[in-house]
């Protein structure tokens, strides 16, 4: 069995501050680990691709980072805005299981104005 | 540019009743296909993947069963559904590498 854990299950925050996730996954045969963004009423849209250890990748106020090695990633916000309210997942894929794609549980963000 | 859907978007079924959800991908070719489910307050559980027409692999034992007809094609299926199928339904498709997936719309199933 697979495991992907994310870390809290849900967090409040107000407007404006700052906030980070956790997600682990196995650190044996890495091959990605990808992070979505699910909004209420959408489909889950990817936010970053990652592959490297030590891989950072920033998307507007998003960042992300890699650490395969030990098996976690980190997905920040900076100034949390309304519009951040979403649930975020990770997922794993491992290089010995080609195309199996693993979700984690879960993040929800909900940010108060 | 590539397109997914996936129908239909809702469904009411009564329990014992046959399921067929069916996905299509448009705009690409020998792409990677899955079926989630999220059942209620979880995230997504990964019940079938397919890297090729004919090769499904399966997740979790469970009711269901999966088909790849076509190469952009994949249908998630029942005979007899439970309760306990009841959830989101979500296809996506991903080109495999290091690519990121795309989803579908989603199926809201509920079974009575």
């Amino acid at each position: 069995i697979l495991n992907v854990e994310q870390s809290p299950q849900s967090l409040h925050v107000q407007e404006g501050d700052s906030t980070n996730f956790t997600c682990s996954f196995p650190s044996s045969n890495f091959y990605a680990l990808h992070w979505y963004r699910w909004e209420t009423a959408k489909s889950p849209e990817a936010l970053f691709v990652m592959t490297l250890n030590g891989d950072e990748k920033k998307k507007g106020r998003i960042s992300a980072t890699l650490n395969t090695k030990e098996g976690y990633s980190y997905l920040y916000i900076k100034g949390s805005q309304p519009e951040d309210s979403a649930t975020y997942l990770c997922a794993f894929k491992r290089g010995t299981s080609y195309g199996k794609l693993t979700f984690g549980q879960g993040t929800i963000l909900t940010v108060h104005p | 540019s590539q397109t997914i859907h996936q129908w239909p978007a809702t469904l009411v079924q009564p329990v014992g009743s046959p399921l067929s959800l069916e996905c299509t991908v448009e705009g690409t070719s020998n792409p990677n296909l899955y079926w989630y489910r999220q059942a209620a307050g979880r995230g997504l559980q990964l019940l079938f993947y397919s890297v090729g027409i004919g090769q499904i692999s399966s997740e979790v034992p469970q009711n269901l069963s999966a088909s790849r007809p076509q190469d952009r094609q994949f249908i998630l299926s029942s005979k007899k559904l439970l309760l306990s199928d009841s959830g989101f339904y979500l296809c996506a498709w991903s080109d495999g590498g290091n690519t990121e997936a795309f989803f579908g719309q989603g199926t809201r199933l509920t079974v009575v």
